[in-house]
């Protein structure tokens, strides 16, 4: 069955970077598109981007452009998603979402990242 | 980038009620428009895909309609279980973009 396995909760201090992964199986990895979604405490759902595990391009949403850097590993089936100088209001849980078409039919457990110094 | 207008923002209804979310787009999205459940503490679970098809394993009390820039979620009739948060998602050539979303509550 599928199974997205992410990391575990983070604390991190204004500035710093964050990476979080998650880990795929029971699937073809590099046959289907991979979203990482943000949800902020008592907050809706953000998009933040999308990677093609397959060839590794990257699409990431215009307000975390220069900031996001989404990368996968094909060796272990992890993709990765890594968010720089953290502030206060990224503290969210960060979920990856696989992608089939234009529907997210998987989702990971979700990884609490709090920035607070 | 396209919009996603979701309303009501939250909902009371009692069980039994009949239950309908709606969701506008800024522009046209033919039929690219999904709806996810989400329970506390919880990630989301796609309901509808393609605006209207029930995923495997959702019970048939869940429908959606529309095409074009207006969408309907519907609950026939509401249980105690469909507490939670629902989501309209968007889907535009790889961008997407969520509704709002609606806290549905227990009169």
């Amino acid at each position: 069955q599928v199974q997205l396995v992410q990391s575990g909760a983070e604390v991190k201090k204004p500035g710093a970077s964050v990476k979080v992964s998650c880990k795929a199986s029971g699937y073809t990895f590099t046959s289907y598109y991979m979203h990482w979604v943000r949800q902020a405490p008592g907050q809706g759902l953000e998009w933040m981007g999308i990677i093609n595990p397959s060839g590794g391009s990257t699409s990431y949403a215009q307000k975390f452009q220069g900031r996001v850097t989404m990368t996968r590993d094909t060796s272990t089936s992890t993709v990765y998603m890594e968010l720089s100088s953290l502030r206060s209001e990224d503290t969210a849980v960060y979920y990856c979402a696989r992608a089939f078409g234009p529907q997210l039919g998987y989702w990971g457990q979700g990884t609490l990242v709090t920035v607070s110094s | 980038d396209i919009q996603m207008t979701q309303s009501p923002s939250s909902l009371s209804a009692s069980v039994g009620d009949r239950v309908t979310i709606t969701c506008q787009a800024s522009q046209d999205i033919s039929n690219y428009l999904n709806w996810y459940q989400q329970k506390p503490g919880k990630a989301p679970k796609l309901l509808i895909y393609d605006a209207s098809n029930l995923e495997t394993g959702v019970p048939s009390r869940f429908s959606g309609s529309g095409s074009g820039t207006d969408f309907t979620f519907t609950i026939s009739s509401l249980q105690p279980e469909d507490i939670a948060t629902y989501y309209c998602q968007q889907y535009d050539n790889l961008l997407i973009t969520f509704g709002q979303g609606t806290r549905l509550e227990i009169k």
